[in-house]
């Protein structure tokens, strides 16, 4: 099983819309990292959290940590085609400086 | 800005064949990585180094060796392909620091083993 589950593993949203995609992991997070894929390219860094409690915000994407660090959630506002691609995350379980991702969720957003 | 830049974007191999996957970053990082990427299963880590001829197994090494000789190359080898070894593989690298592990990763390569 997966130490980092992400949820949903799809999503197609009309333009416009808002979404959510959600990280959970049964252990305590050191540092959790949303990345952003076009299909068959690299992964592009969007942000990290750290504290619990921890929000951050770039452009109409906000990603929030909770308080016991072993959730995350990355909420899109008002999406557009541009948004459109695979959202991952990405943690340090152990403090060691790897990082273990979650599955991946697929994102399709329709004019 | 940081660069990590692999090789090839796309090969085909052949069943048994040597397979030599290339990375190379420019910001003298410390730590280099090999995932690879498969659908509904994520990114998962074969191989890291921390330092010039320093290895450490991830979470998938069976059918990989990896080489780093100089701090700026990382290389992902696949002694003798085989089909399951199909995927996408993507290299990454960072500066480790209790504060922020914020992977910089290449474009990617995608293996097709026949």
């Amino acid at each position: 099983s997966q130490e980092l589950e992400q949820s949903p593993q799809s999503l197609i949203v009309q333009e416009g819309k808002n979404l959510t995609i959600n990280c959970t992991s049964s252990k305590t997070l050191y540092g959790l990292y949303w990345y952003k894929q076009k299909y068959g390219e690299g992964l592009i860094f969007l942000m990290m959290l750290q504290k619990g409690g921890e929000e951050k915000s770039h452009e109409k994407i906000t990603a929030k940590l909770d308080e016991k660090k072993q959730q995350s959630s990355l909420h899109i506002t008002a999406s557009q085609p541009s948004h459109a691609g695979i959202y991952l995350c990405g943690a340090d379980l152990r403090n060691t400086g790897k990082l273990i991702f979650g599955q991946g969720t697929t994102l399709q957003v329709k004019p | 800005d940081v660069k990590v830049t692999q090789s090839s974007r796309y090969l085909v191999k052949r069943t048994g064949e040597k397979v030599f996957l290339e990375c190379v970053q420019d910001m003298d990082h410390e730590n280099m990585f090999w995932y690879r990427q498969d659908p509904g299963l994520g990114l998962r880590l074969i191989y890291f180094s921390y330092d010039v001829k320093m290895k450490e197994k991830g979470d998938i090494p069976e059918g990989y060796s990896v080489s780093r000789e100089k701090k700026e190359r990382f290389s992902l080898i696949l002694e003798s392909a085989s089909t399951n070894q199909t995927s996408m593989y993507l290299c990454a690298s960072n500066e480790f620091d209790s504060g922020a592990n914020v992977l910089t990763f290449g474009a990617g390569s995608r293996l097709t083993v026949l």
